[in-house]
């Protein structure tokens, strides 16, 4: 079985901080996929990260994608109250697998 | 072009009551996921589906849930007997062949 941990649980930080999430597995996944995800509603795909080492950046966000494709982090660099949300990611081998998701709160 | 649209969003059923959960994909989508997700956890694949045909259900339970994604309309994940732990919310998620999963809003289900 395929399984995905992410860290930390939960973070509450004051704006304009830095952050690291990270996502971890003992599987290789053929891509993986970071979601944010708003009380109430469905997730939203934020990006995908397909090639072992791969760093792609959405303004203050920097997705990394490990070189054994088992692991990806997600930078958030000064971060604003608009940020807050619940991240997960998503591994892509025969299906799609969910870590548990890392509950970030930020503060203004 | 419209996302995917899941209805109800919001459903309480009593024990023992049946639960209908219709989830329309995006146009020009044939492919259909259902997922469940309890309170500050990540999503739980429960089946996969396109147009007439089960793909992969393996993540669904055996007894009381069921799952159509019929030629024509929406797809429907159906749960018979309710129980209070089918309490969750239900994401339906929609691609093309090979594509990114898109998601509904969600059907918040509480059983009473």
């Amino acid at each position: 079985t395929q399984l995905l941990e992410q860290s930390p649980q939960f973070l509450s930080i004051q704006e304009g901080e830095n952050l690291t999430v990270y996502c971890n597995s003992s599987s290789v996944f053929s891509s993986l996929q970071w979601y944010r995800q708003e009380p109430g509603e469905g997730p939203v795909l934020l990006v995908t990260v397909v090639t072992g080492g791969e760093v792609k950046k959405l303004k203050r966000l920097t997705f990394q994608f490990g070189d054994a494709r088992k692991d990806s982090s997600l930078h958030i660099t000064a971060a604003q109250p608009g940020d807050t949300g619940l991240y997960l990611c998503a591994g892509e081998g025969n299906k799609l697998v969910f870590g548990a998701g890392t509950i970030l709160r930020v503060k203004s | 072009n419209a996302g995917v649209m899941q209805n109800p969003r919001h459903l309480v059923r009593r024990r023992g009551q049946e639960a209908r959960l219709r989830c329309s994909p995006m146009k020009g989508h044939s492919h259909v996921y259902w997922y469940r997700q309890l309170p500050e956890e990540g999503l739980k694949f429960m089946v996969y589906l396109q147009k007439e045909n089960i793909i992969d259900e393996s993540g669904m339970p055996k007894e009381r849930f069921s799952a159509e994604f019929p030629k024509e309309g929406p797809s429907i994940l159906r749960i018979q007997q309710v129980v209070r732990g089918d309490s969750a919310a239900y994401f339906c998620a929609s691609s093309p062949l090979l594509g990114t999963q898109y998601f509904g809003p969600g059907t918040r289900l509480l059983v009473l």
